[in-house]
């Protein structure tokens, strides 16, 4: 079956805007996350979905929000963009939130120039 | 807040080589799992360790838990080019939430 899906896988944006991210997780699940990965602070955890709820959220700004839709799918947005917010974002999907396997997509490479 | 140290940060070696690297947490796992990300892609995960003093073994890898259940290590034996990667491990605090180590960067030599 299809793996976790992440549209765009490059992204290139300018200080001051703002960008919306995709994830499909896997069919059948239920639960998606997403995770921040950098050089500097390594993966860092940013929100969690299940259910069209969030159920858990990392240490971000406001700046960084997210929504899940009633197929499982899920968006996270980031306004307002800093020079700091470059990195790979990073999605996840789990049938459920207390599954012990989460499936990472490869995620979305996000510059800010 | 809790810390992850992994060690070393970086590790390169020959190919057939054996090598270990380390997990470490200032506060007790709620459960350990250990994850390998290939460049370009997201971390796959390779085990799931909850029991104090566990090995799991994956072909050439072996994992350990220590007693205490707040460190861990990855034994690979006889290393080869496509261990080459990004070792991660994580806290599973809860439900799809990781709390991630700092990551050992192994790279492994033809």
């Amino acid at each position: 079956k299809a793996g976790v899906t992440q549209t765009p896988r490059y992204l290139i944006k300018t200080r001051g805007q703002q960008v919306t991210l995709s994830c499909s997780p896997i069919s059948g699940h239920r639960s998606v996350s997403w995770y921040q990965q950098t050089p500097g602070q390594g993966l860092q955890f940013l929100f969690e979905y299940f259910s069209e709820t969030q159920r858990n959220k990392g240490n971000f700004p406001g700046r960084f929000s997210g929504r899940q839709f009633s197929n499982s799918r899920s968006e996270m947005n980031v306004s307002t963009l800093e020079l700091g917010d470059s990195a790979l974002y990073l999605c996840a999907s789990s049938s459920q939130p207390m599954n012990t396997e989460a499936f990472f997509g490869q995620g979305t490479r996000l510059t800010v120039v | 807040t809790q810390l992850l140290e992994q060690s070393p940060q970086f590790l390169s070696i020959q190919e057939g080589e054996n090598l270990t690297v380390y997990c470490n947490s200032s506060s007790v796992f709620s459960s350990l799992q250990w994850y390998r990300q290939e460049p370009g892609e997201g971390p796959v995960l390779l085990v799931t360790v909850v029991t104090g003093g566990e090995v799991k073994k994956l072909k050439r890898l072996t994992f350990q838990f220590g007693d205490a259940r707040k460190d861990s290590s990855l034994h690979i034996t006889a290393a080869q080019p496509g261990d080459t990667g990004l070792y991660l491990c994580a806290d599973q605090t809860g439900a799809n939430n990781l709390f991630f180590g700092t990551g050992t960067r192994l790279t492994v030599i033809p």
